[in-house]
């Protein structure tokens, strides 16, 4: 299957300072990108919908202005954690898809990134 | 709350044993997908079942679908101690077919 790397693969931040996320899909056009959280011993949540070149589509209960989305390019998105804070500590994973084959074509997840907020 | 219904929670067996993870949804569905998680690492695909079928095979797993009851099951066969993971199934939604992933099914497979 087709590869998503995540960087970093694991942040320690103070809190107050902003954190980048970056997701990139090696080996494929990544028309749609997908950004997830985990808490420990909880599913995933999907954060946002990301579409190359237009605006993030968050879902319910996300702050858009905390959590910012850039999808420049159809290999890469990034998640700005914004003024970080303890309650952002979490497990966050990114997906990539080519969405111009389809629905039914596979999701592939990057390894994720655990973000520490002291 | 995004999440589907899965059950159990919390599955424990011998090993040899089949193991059977439940999922229920509330809306419509482009597919249906079942990923395996071990602890704190990232997700592993499983098997991907579109709304028009039924069944799927990928060696010893066992999917089903039921689009009147809007629920699905994963079976492992024949488990294996490696089995030991959390099991999540997600429902593709929507045109750019976003996840919606059930609250998961712990598995502990002992030797």
């Amino acid at each position: 299957g087709a590869v998503v790397s995540q960087h970093p693969s694991w942040v320690i931040c103070k809190s107050g300072t902003s954190v980048k996320i970056e997701c990139r899909s090696l080996d494929f056009q990544a028309t749609t990108m997908f950004w997830y959280r985990q808490f420990p011993k909880q599913s995933l949540m999907l954060m946002a919908t990301s579409n190359e070149g237009s605006k993030a589509t968050y879902e319910q209960g996300v702050e858009k202005d905390k959590f910012l989305i850039n999808h420049a390019s159809l290999t890469l998105s990034t998640l700005t954690v914004t003024s970080a804070h303890p309650e952002d500590s979490s497990f966050y994973i990114c997906s990539a898809r080519d969405s111009g084959r389809g629905p039914n074509n596979e999701q592939f997840f990057g390894p994720g990134t655990r973000l520490t907020v002291l | 709350s995004q999440q589907g219904e899965e059950d159990p929670q919390a599955l424990s067996i011998q090993e040899g044993e089949n193991a059977t993870m439940n999922c229920s949804y509330k809306t419509s569905i482009n597919n249906l997908q079942w990923y395996r998680q071990n602890s704190g690492r990232g997700l592993v695909h499983l098997i991907l079942i579109r709304s028009n079928e039924r069944e799927k095979h990928s060696g010893r797993l066992r999917v089903t679908l039921d689009t009147s009851k809007k629920s699905s099951s994963l079976l492992i066969t024949a488990s294996r101690a490696a089995d030991t993971a959390s099991y999540f199934c997600a429902r593709g939604t929507g045109g750019y077919n976003k996840l919606i992933f059930g609250a998961g099914t712990r598995l502990a497979v002992h030797p």
